[in-house]
């Protein structure tokens, strides 16, 4: 079965500074890996996905997350934070093959200060 | 709608109720995933649909819960004898036919008193 993990619990980060979000996954063959980004009231939203070839994956907003198979990784990075990023961020890996169901980790709250 | 719209957005009702919450995925998405998510942690998946069935269940805490989506298109989650641990956001997501992108709505805040 697959897992997330995601370590930080709250990250606090000032405006214009950047930003890594870390996320390791648990699963047997390629997985399928997401990023979403939850503002408070509001639904997922998908930020970017990574389902196989260029290992560097641009998303919306200026995000980008690496997959690291050697290290079980796909960290959500972005150079320059602003304000409007602060919210809940959930990593996600799904099964390559089937119902597509996701596994979420239990996410990373983001904390900008000005 | 352009999105998945699900309703009502706030639901407070009393231990030991039934109540109804359901979702309007998006037009044409043939995939229908219902998740609950707990203060403080990441959803969980309930139950999945392709089409009128359910093609997955597996995460169904009990038989309290149920689901249909008798056309194919808007789903209704059903919780019998509500207990205070009911209590969460649960969220609904759609998807196209062979896609692996979800696309969620709002969720419904049930509270169970």
């Amino acid at each position: 079965a697959q897992s997330v993990t995601q370590p930080d619990i709250h990250i606090t980060v000032s405006e214009g500074a950047s930003l890594e979000l870390r996320c390791n996954y648990s699963y047997g063959a390629t997985p399928y890996l997401f990023w979403y980004v939850q503002s408070p009231g509001q639904g997922l939203q998908l930020l970017l996905k990574y389902f196989s070839g260029d290992t560097l994956v641009q998303g919306i907003k200026g995000f980008e997350a690496e997959f690291k198979r050697s290290q079980s990784s796909f960290n959500l990075r972005k150079p320059s934070v602003h304000w409007s990023d602060a919210a809940e961020y959930f990593c996600a890996v799904g099964a390559s093959g089937g119902s597509y169901i996701p596994t979420f980790g239990r996410g990373t709250s983001l904390i900008v200060h000005p | 709608g352009a999105g998945v719209s699900q309703t009502p957005s706030n639901k407070v009702t009393e231990k030991g109720k039934y109540v109804e919450l359901r979702c309007d995925p998006i037009s044409g998405h043939t995939a229908l995933y219902w998740y609950r998510q707990s203060l403080g942690q990441g959803p969980e998946f309930l139950i999945y649909f392709q089409g009128t069935g359910a093609a997955d269940d597996s995460g169904l805490p009990n038989d309290r819960f149920f689901a249909v989506r008798p056309e194919g298109s808007v789903s209704t989650l059903k919780i019998q004898r509500t207990e205070r641990g009911d209590s969460a956001v649960y969220l609904c997501a759609s998807s196209g036919r062979d896609s692996n992108i979800q696309y969620f709505g709002a969720g419904t805040r049930l509270s169970v008193l």
